[in-house]
């Protein structure tokens, strides 16, 4: 069974940090990694998505990477802002399941 | 475009009550997932539907729960004599095609007394 653990579970830096948050998974037969964004009582919203194929995937000031070899995620984010405070969870699906396994997230606070 | 609605936003049910839960995908979108996801936890896997079609429920935790989407849109996720363990946010996600990205809904926040 797929297990994901994402480090750290809490991070506070000051506004203007690059930073990386990481995501491990026990499986490497993943065929999908998903990176989202939960803001407090609301729902995910869908950051980035790396397909089986790929190795990374970029969307403005965000960066993610798969190595399934080391089964590890990473989401890099550049030149932080205060509303990137959210938790950040990553969530992979394969090995037979269709349905996405999820890390308990990182809880993200950037100080303005 | 409107994007995954859920309903009731809140539902709080004395234990023992019946509850119903809906979900509105994306239009169009064939893939349909529910989530449970505890607090302070990431979302667990439910069951999965592929238009009407329900493929894989495995992660249900107990025959009390039971999910639907008979015309492969709306999908409805039933509770039934509920206890205080499942109070939790139930999410639901829909997708595209038979791989791809998910989408999700606001969820439904189920509270037991």
């Amino acid at each position: 069974k797929q297990e994901v653990t994402q480090i750290p579970a809490a991070l506070s830096v000051p506004e203007g940090e690059n930073l990386v948050l990481n995501c491990s998974f026990t499986d490497s037969a993943i065929y999908n990694l998903q990176w989202f964004r939960q803001d407090p009582g609301k729902g995910l919203t869908s950051l980035l998505l790396i397909q089986s194929s790929q190795r990374e995937q970029t969307s403005g000031r965000l960066n993610a990477s798969l190595d399934k070899s080391s089964g590890r995620s990473t989401l890099y984010i550049a030149a932080s802002q205060p509303g990137d405070s959210a938790t950040y969870l990553c969530a992979g699906s394969g090995g037979g399941a269709d349905g996405l396994t999820f890390g308990k997230g990182t809880h993200l606070i950037i100080q303005p | 475009g409107a994007g995954v609605s859920q309903s009731p936003r809140y539902k709080v049910a004395k234990r023992g009550q019946d509850v119903a839960l809906r979900c509105d995908p994306i239009s169009g979108h064939v893939s349909l997932f529910w989530y449970q996801q505890a607090l302070g936890q990431g979302p667990e896997f439910l069951t999965y539907f592929q238009n009407e079609a329900q493929l894989d429920k495995s992660g249900l935790p107990s025959d009390r729960f039971f999910a639907e989407r008979p015309e492969g849109s709306v999908s409805t996720l039933k509770i039934q004599r509920t206890q205080q363990e499942d109070s939790a946010v139930y999410l639901c996600a829909s997708r595209s095609g038979r791989v791809g990205e998910q989408y999700f809904g606001p969820g439904t926040r189920l509270t037991v007394t």
